[in-house]
């Protein structure tokens, strides 16, 4: 099983500034990484899909890089709607399909 | 518009059955697979099993292997997940996903509590 490691558990942003949270993969996992957003009583939405496209109706502030076991989610400037919890899944090596244990991004 | 909404949660005791229920619109259900996933209070996502378009790939999680039986009724465009032998630890709140590689779409969930 493929272990995802999310790093850092909460990270506190002004609004307006730069946030990158990171991913880490136990083994390759190529670019079948995808990265969710979720708001509190909400379902997971879909984000990023093959380490680096956005989902549809996702804002070009979003944007994913990396390939390998080392993943990247970057929020250009972070808005007040994007305080959320967010997480990275792999889609590569599966049965089972596997989550990161979540970055939560606050307001600081 | 893709909808999926689960429905059928409850509270439960241990050792208790219960079925879930996703009906899905907006798409065309029988060209896609899809999925379970749960979220403990408070926790992170966890998937629980996999379903192809025709039923014929099936997939579970350890945790719930030998418990629970994913099926889908695609004349009806609907998900369902049978939940047998349930434990405290099965508390979650449960998710439909569609299946597309990642998970494209997700339900608002169906809380599922197992207390005594």
């Amino acid at each position: 099983e493929i272990v995802m490691t999310q790093s850092p558990a909460t990270l506190s942003v002004t609004p307006g500034e730069r946030a990158t949270l990171s991913c880490r993969a136990s083994q390759s996992v190529s670019t079948y990484l995808a990265w969710y957003q979720q708001k509190p009583g909400q379902a997971p939405r879909l984000l990023i899909f093959g380490a680096s496209t956005r989902a549809t109706g996702i804002p070009a502030r979003f944007s994913g890089s990396g390939s390998g076991t080392e993943f990247t989610l970057t929020i250009s400037s972070l808005q007040s709607e994007d305080f959320a919890v967010y997480y990275c899944q792999q889609y590569n090596s599966w049965p089972p399909f596997t989550f990161g244990g979540g970055t939560k991004v606050e307001i600081k | 518009e893709v909808q999926l909404v689960e429905s059928g949660g409850s509270f439960i005791q241990p050792g208790g059955s219960l079925r879930l229920s996703c009906a899905a619109s907006g798409f065309t259900f029988d060209t896609h697979a899809m999925d379970w996933v749960r979220q403990a209070p408070g926790k992170g996502l966890e998937w629980v099993s996999y379903i192809s378009s025709t039923s014929n790939t099936i997939f579970y999680a350890h945790s719930v292997k030998g418990r629970f039986t994913i099926s889908r009724d695609n004349a009806k465009n609907s998900l369902y997940l049978q939940m047998n032998s349930l434990r405290a630890e099965d508390t979650a709140v449960y998710y439909c996903a569609r299946h597309n590689w990642s998970f494209d779409y997700w339900g608002r969930g169906a809380l599922v509590t197992v207390s005594s």
